[in-house]
């Protein structure tokens, strides 16, 4: 089964438009670490965004923002007033804690978001 | 300011050869991971180590082989190429405890086996 799942594959707006990627995790762990990570055309992996289980908070950082829900094990990320240059291919990642400290994650497929001028 | 460094970004190899990807980091991180992405695809974990001399297999580990020397280097080996071995290949690292550190990527290498 699949321990994150990014159900849309791909995401064409018009730049200024807001867009929200969706991210859903599947965990029976208590203490957990989500991540968004941003793949650009040039092909590298950017961090974005870590976040805990046991932090709900809403985060907001300039355009982007991110959902966390407990209740219903979802990560979402919102790009408002999207640019061009926001497109990519964005992963969300799950870390489960391990009582080795490994941190093994688990990729969702993906979201390649087109923004078109 | 490097990070994560893979070597080479491109290659091309024949059914049957052998190649080494190189990847190094000088963060020194103890936590070295090497991934495939498929095309349209999510990342998929080859092999990780977790300090030198420790290693071990991740989801799809056939056809491949590492080693880790040194905290700093951890190629990966191809011993005979295969067309389904055609990928990206991400090698990456993190910080040594806790399964909240984010995994820091190398640029990718980018394998096709004809």
């Amino acid at each position: 089964a699949q321990k994150v799942t990014q159900a849309q594959t791909e995401i064409s707006v018009v730049e200024k438009e807001d867009v929200t990627l969706d991210c859903v995790y599947e965990t029976r762990d208590t203490t957990y670490y989500l991540f968004w990570y941003k793949q650009p055309p040039s092909g590298e992996l950017v961090f974005l965004i870590r976040r805990n289980s046991f932090d709900e908070q809403n985060e907001i950082s300039g355009r982007y923002s991110w959902n966390f829900q407990k209740s219903t094990s979802s990560f979402n990320f919102t790009i408002t007033a999207s640019q061009v240059v926001d497109s990519a291919v964005y992963f969300c990642a799950l870390s489960e804690a391990r009582g080795d400290n490994f941190n093994k994650f688990y990729f969702g497929s993906g979201t390649k978001l087109n923004v078109k001028p | 300011n490097a990070g994560v460094t893979q070597t080479p970004k491109f290659r091309i190899l024949k059914i049957g050869q052998s190649m080494t990807l190189q990847c190094t980091q000088d963060m020194n991180h103890n936590y070295m991971y090497w991934y495939r992405q498929d095309p349209g695809m999510g990342l998929k974990l080859i092999y990780y180590s977790v300090g030198a001399g420790i290693t071990d297999k991740g989801e799809v580990p056939n056809g491949y082989n590492v080693s880790r020397s040194t905290t700093e280097d951890f190629p990966l080996r191809l011993e005979l190429a295969a067309p389904s071995q055609t990928s990206v290949y991400f090698c990456a690292s993190s910080a040594l405890t806790g399964s909240n550190q984010p995994q820091h990527f190398g640029d990718g290498t980018r394998l096709s086996i004809l």
